[in-house]
């Protein structure tokens, strides 16, 4: 199946630093990734939607110069929490998909801590 | 604007009995419908989709699910529940075409010695 990975899977950082996170597909060509925030125990919530080489599209509510999303190739996605804050402590995920494909593949998450 | 509803946010059952957990969904047009599995900080593995062609899907681990248009319901069950099978499921849609997944509020399933 396909393989997304993440990384890192877990990284704690000062207030006021900057924290990039990678996701990559590993096996197929993502024209699209998907970046979703999930608080405990609580569902996931889509921060945005990036197509390759175009800019990302943010949901309602998500800073786009506080989460910046760079989709740069059709295997590479990073998001780079600017100036993180701990209320951005959370669980990061990413998903990617294929073409016209109806499924996403998720990455396994990037636990983020700001102290 | 579709939206997902799992009922009850907490199941337990006992190992080798039938697990099952509701997803509603409400959508304008027919929809696609996906359960995904979480284990502890991990990311969200597929376990199964509906894409409009036969409407009891089966998919991995033994789990299998029905859509049933008049009830607009795609409930996920598994005939004998496993140890392993303890985890977060979460329901979603999306409408053909639409890019963005829509994830119900997850279910904890967990399963009794």
């Amino acid at each position: 199946g396909a393989v997304v990975s993440q990384h890192p899977s877990r990284v704690i950082c000062k207030s006021g630093t900057s924290v990039k996170i990678e996701c990559r597909s590993l096996d197929f060509q993502a024209t699209t990734m998907f970046w979703y925030r999930q608080f405990p125990k609580q569902s996931l919530m889509l921060m945005a939607t990036s197509n390759e080489g175009s800019k990302a599209t943010y949901e309602q509510g998500v800073e786009k110069d506080k989460f910046l999303i760079n989709h740069a190739s059709l295997t590479l996605s990073t998001l780079t929490v600017t100036s993180a804050h701990p209320e951005d402590s959370s669980f990061y995920i990413c998903s990617a998909r294929s073409g016209g494909l109806e499924t996403q593949y998720f990455g396994p998450g990037t636990r983020l801590l700001v102290l | 604007a579709q939206s997902v509803t799992q009922l009850g946010s907490h199941v337990s059952v006992s190992e080798g009995a039938l697990v099952l957990l509701r997803c509603n969904y409400s959508s304008s047009v027919p929809p696609y419908l996906f359960w995904y599995v979480q284990y502890p900080n991990q990311g969200l593995q597929l376990l199964l989709k509906y894409t409009s062609a036969a409407t009891l899907v089966k998919g991995i681990n033994g789990f299998e699910a029905e859509f049933k248009k008049s009830e607009t319901s795609f409930h996920l069950t598994k005939p004998s529940a496993h140890m392993s099978d303890a985890a977060e499921y979460f329901c979603a849609v999306i409408e053909g075409g639409a890019q963005k997944l829509v994830f119900g509020q997850g279910t904890r399933l967990t399963i009794n010695p």
